[in-house]
């Protein structure tokens, strides 16, 4: 099993709608979770980070946390084109300040 | 932009040889962090520095060493280059929360 795991995708979503981006991670000590986008070819760039249980809003994006469940998710409402891209989860343990990165979901948007 | 600067930005090296690539922090940022992406993967932890102290490696073979310096930028080193090595090696800094990554150097070994 993977510590971090991910949908590869591709998901595809019309423009306008929510695109839901789901994360698991198997280190329940894990204490810190992250959310970064990547388009092709470029490097990752941070979007959110959730520290506690519940939900967290920025925008158009929403991370929601559940650690007992052990699954951290990402919402993206009123999905526009420029949000096709990869969507990297990453998860920072506790015992030391590595972050552990998920593969990544593709996301495209359709017009 | 993050502030984060990285040289080169691309690089062409055949198996055995050695690589050195660069790193400039994010101002205020004293950690540095070293990761390996291939195509279609996620990130692969390398190491992190904080103040000039190796804080962390992942599981790379001891070829792969770094040096992080008083100014906080950050060299990686590859010794014997082998034909896997070829990936995009990203260096992202941070000062305790999310890390925030350079544009990249995309290295291929031939």
């Amino acid at each position: 099993q993977k510590e971090v795991e991910q949908n590869s995708g591709p998901l595809s979503v019309p423009e306008g709608a929510i695109a839901s981006l789901n994360c698991t991670y198997s280190d329940r000590g894990s204490q810190s979770f992250f959310w970064y986008r990547q388009y092709s070819g470029k490097s990752p760039e941070l979007i959110m980070f959730i520290y506690s249980n519940g939900d967290k809003e920025d925008g158009r994006f929403t991370a929601q946390l559940n650690k007992a469940s052990q699954y951290v998710s990402l919402l993206i409402r009123d999905s526009q084109p420029s949000d096709s891209a990869t969507y990297l989860c990453a998860v920072r343990r506790d015992s030391n300040y590595q972050l552990i990165w998920g593969a990544g979901t593709k996301l495209i948007i359709k017009p | 932009e993050t502030g984060v600067t990285q040289s080169p930005t691309h690089l062409i090296k055949t198996r055995g040889q050695q690589v050195t690539l660069r790193c400039s922090s994010q101002s205020g940022h004293n950690t540095v962090s070293w990761y390996q992406q291939a195509l279609g993967q996620g990130p692969q932890f390398i190491f992190q520095y904080y103040r000039e102290e190796e804080n962390g490696r992942g599981n790379f073979p001891p070829r792969f060493s770094g040096l992080q310096f008083p100014n906080y930028s950050s060299e990686l080193n590859v010794n014997a280059l082998e034909l896997d090595d070829s990936a995009l090696y990203l260096c992202a800094s941070s000062s305790g929360q999310g890390e925030y990554f350079g544009p990249g150097t995309r290295l291929l070994v031939l």
